[in-house]
């Protein structure tokens, strides 16, 4: 039973123009929210996190949503860049488990030039 | 700094084999965690461990065990490989507390023949 879903196994950007990556959550007991970029060959690298009293989080080009009526985050990227490239995994904690991580599938974004 | 490191980078094995992965991470964290990558599956818990001596299960203990015998180092050992072990495996820690994002090591690409 997947608690985290990412329902696009891939996306594919212009250049410049913004990135959008979704990730759907089934239990409401989540209540702080991660995304992390993965290249290939390399382990997974923390991008940017949302805790649940906040519905926006903004570092840079990269922003998080959440909308936690609807157990929907997402992940805005502007403008993207073709370094961007990358998967993108979601994942989610619920505080005081020892930080542990449950994770979506994963989206495959390729930017373009 | 190092960061989170893993041995080795790439292992074949035979069914029934047994090794030994082994994690290193230099940033005083106390938790750790191992986690494997399989297609279109994300990553999942296998163990994770909140302090020197103590370790528990994940998502996805069976065929695995794991050792935390120093704050610094976590093992996971496979005992009898099966070719359904075959995946990408990765080591992660955090800090203690809550809403904390892990660091991960590179990866190990084992293959289980």
């Amino acid at each position: 039973d997947q608690q985290v879903k990412q329902n696009s196994p891939s996306l594919s950007v212009q250049e410049g123009r913004i990135s959008i990556l979704n990730c759907d959550y089934t239990n409401s007991m989540f209540d702080y929210f991660l995304w992390y970029k993965k290249y290939p060959a390399e382990g997974p690298t923390f991008l940017i996190s949302i805790s649940s009293i906040k519905d926006k989080n903004e570092d840079g080009r990269f922003t998080v949503f959440l909308n936690k009526s609807a157990k929907h985050l997402s992940l805005h990227i502007v403008p993207s860049q073709p370094g961007d490239s990358a998967v993108y995994f979601c994942a989610v904690q619920i505080t005081g488990t020892a930080s542990k991580l449950t994770f979506g599938t994963g989206t495959r974004l390729q930017v373009t030039l | 700094n190092a960061g989170v490191t893993q041995t080795p980078k790439f292992r074949v094995l035979k069914t029934g084999q047994s090794m030994t992965l082994l994690c290193a991470q230099d940033m005083n964290h106390e938790y750790m965690y191992w986690y494997r990558q399989d297609p279109g599956m994300g990553l999942r818990l296998i163990h994770y461990s909140v302090g020197e001596g103590t370790t528990a299960k994940g998502e996805v203990p069976d065929g695995y065990n794991v050792s935390r015998l120093k704050k610094q180092n976590f093992l996971l050992g496979l005992e009898s490989a099966a070719p359904s072990q075959t995946s990408v495996y990765f080591c992660a820690s955090s800090i203690r507390g809550s809403y904390n994002e892990q660091f991960f090591g590179p990866g190990t690409r084992l293959t289980v023949l």
